[in-house]
């Protein structure tokens, strides 16, 4: 009964690699989240997608691609990783009130290494 | 969105309470006092949030000054389980995202 769930829960791949990783929320909600949690533990957005639609783009290289095949689901794909983008990813979802005080929850994280 | 200011850290003994103090003297008529915690290796988790009002829920009681320039979030029976990195944001409307700060590491001791 996980309300956001995402695979895998730990990646780890060379430097020049695609991959992707899964996020699934079963809470109804219309709003989803990707999150980047870096090596100093800040928490920043990165995308938010409304209806499958995107709303919020933070500044991500543009190797970073979030989809949405619908809106229980978001997923993130990674081309050519680089060093740095070796962090904890969270996804989370809120409903969908207009409002960016909705409230969010979040999955338990995917760690990427990139080595 | 209103910047927070929260102490780097706090302890607190199993049992007691947990007052966890957060500023936003620039926070305007239409911003949110939110409070997640985020326990070791997990996702946030979402405890409380208000407007003017103190609010009380399961988890937790949010106290926001009159002036609404502060607050304080209080678990009232900390428990070693409570020990966590917790996060108060100020956010509102339809403008800004969800800004996460450092937040403060509260360490519950037997």
């Amino acid at each position: 009964d996980t309300a956001v769930s995402q695979t895998p829960k730990y990646l780890v791949t060379q430097m020049g690699n695609d991959k992707s990783i899964k996020c699934e929320q079963n809470l109804g909600h219309d709003t989803m989240y990707w999150y980047k949690q870096d090596s100093k533990k800040f928490l920043k957005i990165m995308f938010s997608y409304n209806n499958k639609e995107l709303i919020i783009n933070e500044t991500v290289p543009n190797r970073f691609s979030p989809k949405s095949p619908d809106k229980a689901h978001l997923n993130l794909h990674i081309n050519s990783l680089e060093l740095g983008d070796s962090a904890v990813y969270f996804c989370a979802s809120s409903p969908w009130t207009g409002m960016r005080t909705d409230t969010q929850y979040f999955g338990p994280g995917t760690r990427l290494t990139v080595l | 969105d209103a910047k927070t200011t929260q102490p780097t850290s706090m302890d607190c003994a199993e049992g007691r309470a947990a007052n966890l103090p957060c500023n936003h003297s620039t926070i305007s008529g239409n911003e949110y006092v939110y409070w997640y915690r985020q326990i070791h290796s997990q996702g946030p988790q979402y405890i409380i949030h208000g407007l003017k009002n103190n609010e009380t829920n399961e988890m937790a009681s949010l106290i926001i000054t009159e002036d609404r320039k502060s607050s304080t979030l209080i678990l009232p029976h900390a428990t070693l389980r409570d020990t966590a990195v917790y996060y108060c944001i100020a956010i509102g409307g339809s403008q800004g995202n969800l800004i996460f700060g450092k937040g403060t590491k509260l360490s519950v001791k037997p």
